[in-house]
């Protein structure tokens, strides 16, 4: 079974300062893949970066960069320069990719971030 | 342009009705998904679809029915067996086989039942 957990509720941000939002999982998969995906007041999901268990370096897409540490089963986002726009519900999920989990996502509570001006 | 419609984005119904909530998709994706999501929650499965004429119960499918004729189409049908309908449904799919496998999602159906 695969899991997704994400400790904080809520968060807070001044404009054009950097952001931290944690995510950790579990599972048994030897090779997995690790997404971050927003959420806006409109309700759809916004598929923002993504890191396959095996990658060596830690992505990065524009403003947002994830933060892995495999050995503590971590993948924090990272977003830089906040911008108003980026007030949004944030989801951590994750698919394994052996056997009947392939191809499923498993999504965290999500954080609810707010960027002030 | 290509991408997921779900319809309607709003839905009212009365307790002990059904209900069919449409998903279609136009971007030749093998795989499409359906997922509730409650206040404060995330998203949870409640069945997915690899091929068509195929399909597989996700972690809440109780109360719920799918069906998938078309590549296209992965409608679901909210039944009376449902004990806590009111939620937001949101429709998905993907490439099966690409690296990442991204879900591409619609924008959602809203559900409320009176």
């Amino acid at each position: 079974a695969q899991k997704i957990t994400q400790t904080q509720p809520g968060m807070f941000v001044q404009e054009k300062e950097a952001v931290t939002l944690d995510c950790t999982y579990d599972t048994s998969d030897p090779s997995y893949g690790l997404f971050w995906y927003k959420q806006p007041s409109s309700g759809e999901m916004i598929f923002l970066i993504y890191q396959g268990s095996y990658d060596q370096q830690n992505a990065t897409e524009g403003r947002y960069s994830l933060n892995f540490q495999k050995a503590r089963k971590s993948a924090n986002l990272v977003i830089s320069a906040s911008q108003l726009g980026d007030s949004a519900m944030y989801f951590c999920a994750m698919r394994g990719n052996s056997g009947g989990s392939n191809y499923k996502l498993t999504f965290g509570k999500g954080t609810l971030l707010t960027v002030n001006p | 342009d290509g991408g997921i419609t779900q319809s309607p984005k709003y839905l009212f119904r009365k307790e002990g009705q059904n209900v069919t909530l449409s998903c279609e998709q136009n971007l030749n994706h093998d795989a499409m998904y359906w997922y509730r999501q409650d206040p404060g929650q995330g998203l949870r499965l409640i069945y997915y679809s690899q091929i068509v004429n195929d399909f597989q119960k996700g972690d809440i499918a109780e109360g719920y029915s799918v069906s998938r004729e078309k590549k296209e189409s992965f409608p679901l049908t909210v039944t009376s067996a449902q004990k806590n309908p009111t939620a937001f449904y949101l429709c998905a799919s993907t490439v099966q086989g690409m690296r990442t496998g991204e879900l591409f999602f619609g924008e959602g159906s809203r559900l409320t039942v009176l």
